[in-house]
């Protein structure tokens, strides 16, 4: 079945370091992928987003490209602050049916 | 907008009790779920609801009940809660379940604790 796997954590960073949160991806068809972030006690929010292959999704600094052919969609920041601390989740949605969530990578920034 | 709201934030049950978690949504939104929240398992989906006056069973659906009240309101209720079902809640939203473009929007969550 369609499922995420992210690099487990937890990943602990300087400020100012460079970040990569790897993905994989095992799907049928096409999905669209996303990462989330979920702050201390809050809800998750969309990061980003790519819906096809090659695409690139960023924001808030934040990047990842949707490459087919290694079924991946890591994600990356050049600089990391300590605000940048949190949970962040891959996931995808294949057509018709439903997310799927990775596990979660916890990141801490440290100043 | 307020997007997607839930109540409660924080609940203590005690074994055998029941409860209803709420949640509503303003965004004229056809899709809505229930997820559950475990340490090191990433979200697992619970029930959702395709559109008004359906819904579904997700990945873990024992010892749980849903209602879809109308299109902004899906109401997730524990008959008889257990240990095994202490854990943060989230309800999400989403345009349209068919299209995979469109991204979920998640609720504060509810943290659950069950004696």
């Amino acid at each position: 079945g369609d499922s995420v796997t992210q690099m487990e954590g937890p990943v602990t960073l300087s400020e100012e370091a460079f970040l990569t949160i790897n993905c994989t991806y095992t799907a049928t068809g096409y999905p669209s992928l996303f990462w989330y972030v979920q702050y201390p006690g809050e809800g998750l929010q969309l990061l980003l987003k790519a819906t096809k292959a090659d695409d690139k999704g960023s924001n808030k600094g934040f990047e990842a490209t949707y490459r087919k052919e290694t079924t991946s969609f890591h994600l990356e920041k050049g600089s990391v602050q300590v605000s940048d601390s949190a949970v962040y989740f891959c996931a995808l949605r294949p057509y018709n049916n439903d997310m799927r969530f990775g596990a979660g990578t916890r990141l801490t920034v440290k100043p | 907008n307020a997007g997607v709201t839930q109540t409660p934030k924080f609940q203590v049950l005690k074994t055998g009790q029941s409860m209803t978690l709420q949640c509503a949504q303003d965004m004229n939104h056809n899709s809505m779920y229930w997820y559950r929240q475990d340490p090191g398992m990433g979200l697992r989906l619970i029930y959702y609801s395709a559109s008004e006056g359906t819904t579904d069973k997700g990945e873990v659906p024992n010892g749980y009940n849903v209602s879809r009240l109308n299109k902004r309101e899906f109401s997730l209720r524990l008959e008889s809660a257990a240990p095994s079902q202490t854990s943060v809640y989230f309800c999400a939203s989403t345009t349209n379940r068919e299209s995979a473009v469109n991204e979920q929007f998640f609720g504060p969550g509810t943290r659950l604790t069950v004696l």
